[in-house]
């Protein structure tokens, strides 16, 4: 069992739709909780960034952690055909030098 | 104020041949670390650079060996290149206070193809 799970996708949602993107992990260890966009042929840019569980907002984006059941979402409102992307999750353990560990992401697309 | 920057964007190598991948921090940043990412997977840490030393490894063949230099740059190197290792490979850097680091910032990525 890998450490983070993310389903590949690819996810196809009509503009305008809420989409919802998750994770799971098996490290009770993880504390820091992030989420990357990806688009083509480029490198990841951070999109979210939290600590423990809870929730976090950020415009159209809703990041939430549910430390309990060992999982993570990524909620986007509004949804736009510039959203459509790979999405990764990441998460690393609290002290001691920031090695994420990643989902293999799952790709978005958005249709007009 | 410039980002991650890593050269060259394209590659393409034969098997058993070696190569060189160069990455330039963002502005303020000490720490350099490496990722390989293969197609449909998210991305693999290789090892992380920090005041010119190896700080951490991760479960990568010492084929993978790096540098960094004064001004926080880094290298990449791969020898005796296999097909397998045909990959994006990404630059993140941070910024280190001690043991703590600040989020990890991506370049664009170098892809590599080993033909």
């Amino acid at each position: 069992q890998k450490e983070v799970e993310q389903d590949p996708g690819p996810l196809s949602v009509p503009e305008g739709a809420i989409v919802s993107l998750n994770c799971t992990y098996s490290n009770s260890a993880f504390q820091y909780f992030m989420w990357y966009r990806q688009y083509s042929r480029k490198g990841p840019e951070l999109l979210m960034y939290t600590y423990s569980s809870g929730n976090k907002e950020d415009g159209r984006f809703t990041a939430q952690v549910d430390k309990s059941s060992k999982y993570i979402s990524l909620f986007i409102r509004d949804s736009q055909p510039s959203d459509s992307a790979t999405y990764l999750c990441a998460m690393n353990r609290s002290g001691g030098s920031y090695i994420p560990t990643f989902g293999r992401g799952t790709s978005l697309i958005v249709h007009p | 104020d410039a980002g991650v920057t890593q050269s060259p964007t394209h590659l393409i190598k034969t098997r058993g041949q070696q190569v060189t991948l160069r990455c330039s921090p963002k502005s303020g940043h000490d720490t350099v670390s490496w990722y390989q990412q293969a197609l449909g997977q998210g991305p693999q840490f290789i090892f992380q650079y920090y005041e010119e030393e190896e700080r951490q490894r991760g479960n990568f063949p010492d084929r993978f060996s790096g540098h960094q230099f004064p001004n926080y740059s880094s290298e990449l190197n791969v020898n005796a290149l296999l097909l397998g290792d045909s990959a994006l490979y990404l630059c993140a850097s941070s910024l280190s206070a001690g043991e703590y680091q600040e989020t990890q910032y991506f370049g664009p990525g170098t892809r590599l193809l080993v033909l």
